[in-house]
């Protein structure tokens, strides 16, 4: 079946630093990919989306290229801020025999931000 | 508006006893999902509604798991006899349609379950 694969954390940074989380996916259709972030304490959010390939995502200063050549959609962000330590989740929409999509999700990478 | 809304936020449970988690989706999503993260197996798939359609149960682990959801709306994901594995926060999202198109799924906050 389809798969995700995101690089291990925890990332270590240090505030303004360039931060990027490698995501690699396996899928034998087009799915949707997205970016998904867990603050503590707090559930899922999208952060970002791209439904086809060559399209980029982005919110909040983050950004991700659907690259259907190397099968990634790594997210990258220029400049962390403390603010932005949380899990983030690469994921992609497997679609299922009965026509709907279900989430796929990577394991999670863990970003922490120092002052 | 309100979010997708999940109680209880935490339940501790003895080995063999039964369990049911609640969720509540946004208002007017037809589409509700139920997810699983734990420390083993990350975020997976449980199960799925569209409407009055049949559920997809593909993601069930077990047959000690179920869900059903009524009117449309309000969900209930029971564990029955719960083991030690079945540990875990159990996610359950909703958005504005499932099947043709993409729609993004907003989550809830989830319910953390601990079997002892």
């Amino acid at each position: 079946g389809d798969s995700v694969t995101q690089m291990e954390g925890p990332v270590t940074l240090s505030e303004e630093a360039f931060l990027t989380i490698n995501c690699t996916y396996t899928a034998t259709g087009y799915p949707s990919l997205f970016w998904y972030v867990q603050y503590p304490g707090e559930g899922l959010q999208l952060l970002l989306k791209a439904t086809k390939a060559d399209d980029k995502g982005s919110n909040k200063g983050f950004e991700a290229t659907y690259r259907k050549e190397t099968t990634s959609f790594h997210l990258e962000k220029g400049s962390v801020q403390v603010s932005d330590s949380a899990v983030y989740f690469c994921a992609l929409s497997d679609r299922m025999n009965t026509g709907f999509q279900k989430l796929v999700f990577g394991t999670g990478t863990r970003l922490l931000v120092s002052p | 508006g309100a979010g997708v809304s999940q109680s209880p936020s935490n339940k501790v449970t003895e080995k063999g006893k039964d369990v049911e988690l609640r969720c509540d989706p946004i208002s007017g999503h037809t589409a509700l999902y139920w997810y699983r993260q734990s420390l083993g197996q990350g975020l997976e798939f449980l199960i799925y509604f569209q409407g009055n359609s049949a559920p997809d149960k593909s993601g069930l682990p077990s047959d000690r798991f179920s869900a059903e959801r009524t009117g449309g709306s309000v969900s209930t994901l029971t564990i029955q006899r719960t083991q030690q594995e079945d540990s875990a926060v159990y996610l359950c999202a909703s958005s504005r349609e499932g099947t043709g198109r993409t729609y993004e799924q907003y989550f809830g906050p989830g319910t953390r379950l601990t079997v002892t």
